[in-house]
């Protein structure tokens, strides 16, 4: 099947500032990527839509300018955490959506990546 | 409103035992339905994925049903091993014209123990 990766898988940072995480589709191409956030023992989030070329969607209550999306390239997605908090701790994982080999849109896939663990001290 | 509801939200079983975790949405117009697997710290894995004209999809040990009058599913765990210890996440997909969106459920977690 295909592959997302995620870059780092962890991260440690100071309060303040800025954490970029990386989401790459290895072996296909992703128009669209999706970007969720994991508290422990919830489910996932979606905080926004990555469109190739274009500005993110971002779900309601999701703040644009302390979340930056930008997807410059078929096979990346980068989010980066601006000014980071203690609350933004949290576990982010990409999405990545591949229509090139699926017939139908009922068996459009959306590949998960590992996650990106984010610790703000 | 959209919603999938999972339960148990935890279950714990010994190895060898088969376990079933049920799912319940009101999720429309609906698309399909898909159980993940995740393990702790690490990112969903698909396991299964039906439509609205599929009654029942196995992969090896996990067999899901789904009964699309009632909008229930359950996912069933055949023979447990140690490794089938994760959390369970059944999510709906809503279609409508161009509109796709995946609602999730908050997962069952699952310890399989010797």
């Amino acid at each position: 099947g295909a592959v997302v990766s995620q870059h780092p898988s962890r991260v440690i940072c100071k309060s303040g500032t800025s954490v970029k995480i990386e989401c790459r589709s290895l072996d296909f191409q992703a128009t669209t990527m999706f970007w969720y956030r994991q508290f422990p023992k919830k489910s996932l989030m979606l905080m926004a839509t990555s469109n190739e070329g274009s500005k993110a969607t971002y779900e309601q209550g999701v703040e644009k300018d302390k979340f930056l999306i930008n997807h410059a390239s078929l096979t990346l997605s980068t989010l980066t955490v601006t000014s980071a908090h203690p609350e933004d701790s949290s576990f982010y994982i990409c999405s990545a959506r591949d229509l090139t080999s699926n017939p139908t849109p009922y068996q459009e896939t959306q590949y998960f990546g590992p996650g990106t663990r984010l610790l703000v001290l | 409103k959209n919603q999938v509801e999972q339960s148990p939200q935890s279950l714990i079983i010994l190895e060898g035992k088969n376990c079933t975790l049920q799912c319940n949405y009101t999720v429309s117009p609906f698309s399909n339905l898909r159980w993940y697997k995740q393990d702790t710290g690490r990112g969903p894995v698909s396991l299964t994925i039906m439509t609205f004209s599929e009654n029942t999809k196995s992969n090896g040990r996990y067999t899901a049903t789904l009964d699309a009058d009632t909008k229930q599913s359950s996912l069933h765990i055949t023979a447990s091993q140690l490794s089938d210890s994760a959390s369970y996440i059944c999510v709906v997909r809503a279609f409508s014209g161009g509109y796709n969106k995946l609602i999730f459920g908050a997962g069952t977690r699952l310890a399989v123990h010797p």
